[in-house]
């Protein structure tokens, strides 16, 4: 069963453009979501979570109970956050089962 | 360098062949995670380590195997190696087991099979 789904593997906009990464979870009670970057030729890592409600590098994600939805949002996109984001969420408390991934490329 | 590390960084093999990948995690973390990571996959969860026991397993094929050593590095074993099994490998730590704990993840190990 798929867990988080990213229903976009590619996106593409231009700099200063909005910017939204999709991320839908298949609902289990109520779930801890994060979202992960692999920027070119650097390691994965994570850009931020749910419970912290921070906002990293201008990116926000909001919970939407509702939708089921964890969408990434960015209002003014910059090249530097051109990478791969990951969305993911703890399945069965032991392990982190991880979104198909979205391209994100943004367009000087 | 006391983040994870992962050996090597490249692996080119022929098919039916065994590789071994090794991780060492993060100074402290105890957790341990093996992803695939394949072009039209994405990142898949293989399987996790705790404290040299299992703790989780995913996607994992039975060609396939890891464990846990008590100085906490790890290894994963890919045994009658295929075409599709060339991808990244990447480990990822994490100072306790729930999937609630941010994961460091390492370079990854790039095997190709040929």
């Amino acid at each position: 069963a798929q867990r988080v789904t990213q229903p976009e593997k590619l996106l593409s906009v231009f700099k200063g453009a909005p910017v939204e990464l999709k991320c839908n979870y298949s609902y289990s009670g109520s779930p801890e979501l994060f979202w992960y970057v692999q920027y070119s030729r650097q390691r994965l890592q994570l850009l931020l979570r749910h419970i912290s409600r921070e906002s990293i590098k201008g990116f926000t994600a909001d919970l939407n109970k509702g939708e089921t939805s964890f969408h990434l949002k960015k209002p003014f996109a910059q090249e530097e956050d051109s990478a791969m984001y990951y969305c993911a969420r703890p399945w069965n408390n032991n392990d982190m089962r991880f979104g198909a991934g979205t391209r994100l490329t943004v367009k000087p | 360098d006391s983040g994870v590390t992962q050996t090597p960084k490249h692996l080119i093999t022929a098919t039916g062949q065994r590789v071994t990948l090794r991780c060492s995690p993060r100074s402290g973390d105890l957790s341990v995670y093996w992803y695939q990571q394949s072009l039209d996959q994405g990142l898949q969860f293989l399987i996790q380590y705790y404290n040299g026991e299992e703790r989780a397993k995913g996607n994992i094929l039975e060609r396939f195997s890891a464990q846990q050593f008590p100085d906490l590095h790890s290894e994963l074993n890919l045994s009658s190696l295929e075409l599709g099994d060339s991808a990244l490998y990447f480990c990822a730590s994490s100072v306790e087991a729930g999937g609630f704990n941010e994961q460091f993840f390492g370079p990854g190990t790039r095997l190709t099979v040929l």
